[in-house]
């Protein structure tokens, strides 16, 4: 049982380059997440969704786009790189009535 | 605007000391309250969580309280390990969506031999 994983785990890009960040957990949980964690800040949703077959935008959004591939699977996409998204990216999962998100290791971004 | 603020920012302690990170917040309507433990370089895993009516919850050295009337939690270390060294999140949910959960910006705590 591998709980929440994610790749790359570490990846640098140079401004307006794309890249798809992966998510897959094996617990079965129908909601799944994707949060950034920047220095001296708490994380910050960018998007999320609570089942299959649905995404809704989270706190900050702007410049990314999500698929929900199967219920195993929550992508994360950057279509055009910008310095300002270098950050450590988090997936997470919930079951359906517990309250306990569980994360994955992370990805370090860097945008040069 | 609800918001969660966490106290101090870090602390550096003495291995085999007690100490105590504070957590208040204005998340209204209250759901439950959460503390996770992130190390460096890894994702953040749950320590308690604790609802309206609960009060005190441990989980081996670490015991948080809540006073939902103040809208204060508090994460009590007793005797301190080196493997204690992390950052310690709060993190809050409200009634009005499930899926929305307002996050602290951590307390680094560096445990020193």
């Amino acid at each position: 049982n591998a709980g929440v994983t994610q790749t790359p785990k570490f990846q640098v890009l140079k401004t307006g380059q794309s890249m798809t960040l992966q998510c897959a957990q094996d617990m079965n949980h129908n909601s799944m997440y994707w949060y950034r964690q920047d220095p001296g800040m708490g994380l910050r949703l960018i998007y999320y969704s609570a089942s299959e077959g649905t995404t809704d935008k989270g706190e900050v959004p702007n410049g990314y786009n999500v698929s929900r591939l199967n219920k195993r699977e929550f992508s994360l996409r950057l279509e055009s790189a910008a310095p300002s998204q270098t950050s450590v990216y988090f997936c997470a999962s919930r079951d359906r009535g517990r309250e306990t998100q569980y994360f994955g290791p992370g990805t370090r971004l860097l945008v040069l | 605007k609800n918001q969660v603020e966490q106290s101090p920012q870090s602390l550096i302690i003495l291995e085999g000391k007690n100490c105590t990170l504070q957590c208040n917040y204005t998340v209204s309507p209250f759901s439950n309250l959460r503390w996770y433990k992130q190390d460096t370089g890894r994702g953040p895993v749950s320590l308690t969580i604790m609802t309206f009516s609960e009060n005190t919850k441990s989980n081996g050295r670490y015991t948080a309280t809540l006073d939902a009337d103040t809208k204060q939690s508090s994460l009590h270390i007793t005797a301190s390990q080196l493997s204690d060294s992390a950052s310690y999140i709060c993190v809050v949910s409200a009634t009005d969506n499930f899926n929305k959960f307002y996050f602290g910006s951590g307390t680094k705590l560096n445990v020193k031999p």
